[in-house]
């Protein structure tokens, strides 16, 4: 059974950098074709995609946020770090993680953590 | 990057009514590689519907998924109490992958 979990801290400071932890089970990020995004949405507004890592340490991120985020595995802990940089209110979300595969083809992210709200204020 | 746009923004219906939801992908979305999500408030998006027609594990068969290229259409037929959430289609085809703005389904 596959989980993920986010935790990390639910209230920064504007120009501050944020650092949120997915940690998952029942799959490793060592395996060929596994990968991790991030999905974040402010409150009452749509899903934004943040980033992705892949099994092979590729990285892809939302355009919006290339020049601030960075995403890094920990295999050998099943942990995935984002870090968003230089942060502003308009940051404030709910942050997911979730699981995906891109094996013969892509395939959608499928299981979601619960998601962690980020609040960004003085 | 691909823009998805979702309508209608609400749909207002009643209990055992059919559902029929519009996802317009501004460039073609190659292999079909369109997905599409519950979220009820204060939880976390549900797959539905991933390949454009495919569902997922567990997903009952009043939901169905149809289209190719630029436009896909998710139809719920005989909308349950449960049915009533917020609905989002995904690409997944090209980085970034994007999502669309939603669709709330309300109970009229």
């Amino acid at each position: 059974q596959i989980t993920l979990k986010e935790s990390g801290p639910t209230l920064v400071k504007p120009t501050q950098s944020l650092t949120l932890t997915c940690t998952f089970t029942g799959f490793s990020l060592t395996t060929s074709g596994v990968g991790v995004g991030w999905i974040r949405q402010p409150p009452g507004k749509a899903l934004e995609w943040v980033a992705v890592i892949f099994w092979n340490d590729n990285k892809y991120y939302g355009p919006s946020l290339t020049s601030r985020v960075t995403v890094a595995k920990d295999t050998s802990g099943n942990q995935v770090a984002l870090t968003l940089t230089n942060v502003d209110p308009a940051d404030t979300a709910t942050y997911y993680c979730a699981h995906t595969t891109y094996d013969s083809g892509p395939h959608p992210v499928d299981i979601w953590g619960q998601g962690t709200m980020v609040t960004v204020s003085s | 990057e691909i823009v998805l746009t979702q309508s209608p923004g609400t749909l207002s219906l009643s209990p055992g009514e059919r559902a029929s939801l519009s996802c317009r992908a501004s460039q073609s979305v190659s292999g079909r590689s369109l997905a599409w999500y519950q979220q009820k408030p204060g939880q976390a998006p549900r797959l539905l519907v991933y390949g454009a027609s495919s569902r997922a594990t567990g997903i009952p068969d009043r939901f169905s998924g149809s289209g190719s290229g630029t436009d896909f259409t998710l139809t719920i037929t005989g909308l349950e109490p449960e049915d009533f959430a917020v609905y989002y289609c995904h690409q997944y085809v090209t980085t970034p992958r994007t999502f669309g703005q939603g669709t709330k389904v309300e109970i009229k």
